[in-house]
């Protein structure tokens, strides 16, 4: 049973480029998530999301960032017109649907951006 | 708003030993998920722990156990036999248990370092 793949493992973009980091969540897992690290700190939420719907987006920037989750592929965060404060690891994790409510969220390896 | 607080940025431990690792939270649910994730130089994001608030007993998983003090809001990280390959990031996280946000709130972590 392959873990969470997230790709690519590390991505360089020039200030004003796009990002686009994949995410697929485990088999059977219908619940994916988004989260940033910044450099010595620990993981901040950005997003959740079920197929085809954003559940909460409370820790997305309200520019620049996106997030979709469609019937069929990988779950993509679009980063427009990064910035060098953009630079960070970028974790998704997943979780299945469990009697109602989600249960322990998977992590993928992540993704490190840098920005130059 | 619920914040989890890990106040010890660096501990180590020999080889062999016992160490406990602190975590703090702040939240007004009564029914929610504490969680310890462990993060190793791969940056791979590794669940060692999980403690259901409802439930008295505190987990275990091998080696590793927890202290739950409900009424204090803490949810300690123990050790035992201590490894090499336990040098790491710790991380405590919470979650609420059901309804509304699904989001894992991270502590900014405690570097773990195993002397042999």
């Amino acid at each position: 049973n392959a873990g969470v793949m997230q790709n690519p493992r590390h991505l360089v973009r020039r200030r004003g480029q796009e990002a686009r980091l994949r995410c697929s969540p485990m088999k059977g897992h219908s619940h994916v998530y988004w989260y940033r690290q910044l450099p010595e700190e620990g993981l901040k939420f950005m997003v959740y999301l079920q197929k085809e719907n954003i559940i909460d987006e409370s820790g997305m920037p309200k520019e620049r960032f996106s997030a979709e989750f469609p019937k069929e592929g990988p779950s993509i965060l679009r980063i427009q017109q990064v910035v060098r404060g953009d630079s960070a690891a970028y974790f998704c994790a997943s979780s299945p649907p469990l009697s109602g409510y989600t249960d322990t969220q998977y992590f993928g390896p992540g993704t490190r951006l840098t920005v130059l | 708003a619920q914040t989890v607080t890990q106040s010890q940025p660096e501990m180590s431990v020999q080889e062999a030993e016992t160490v406990t690792l602190s975590c703090t939270y702040d939240t007004s649910e009564s029914d929610y998920y504490l969680f310890w994730y462990k993060q190793p130089p791969s940056r791979q994001m590794i669940l060692v722990i999980r403690q259901e608030a409802y439930k008295q007993q505190n987990a275990t998983e091998n080696r590793f156990s927890v202290n739950f003090q409900k009424a204090a809001k803490s949810f300690s990280l123990k050790i035992s036999d201590s490894q090499l390959g336990d040098a790491a990031m710790y991380f405590c996280a919470y979650r609420r248990r059901q309804g509304g946000s699904e989001k894992l709130v991270f502590g900014k972590g405690t570097k773990l370092t195993v002397n042999p």
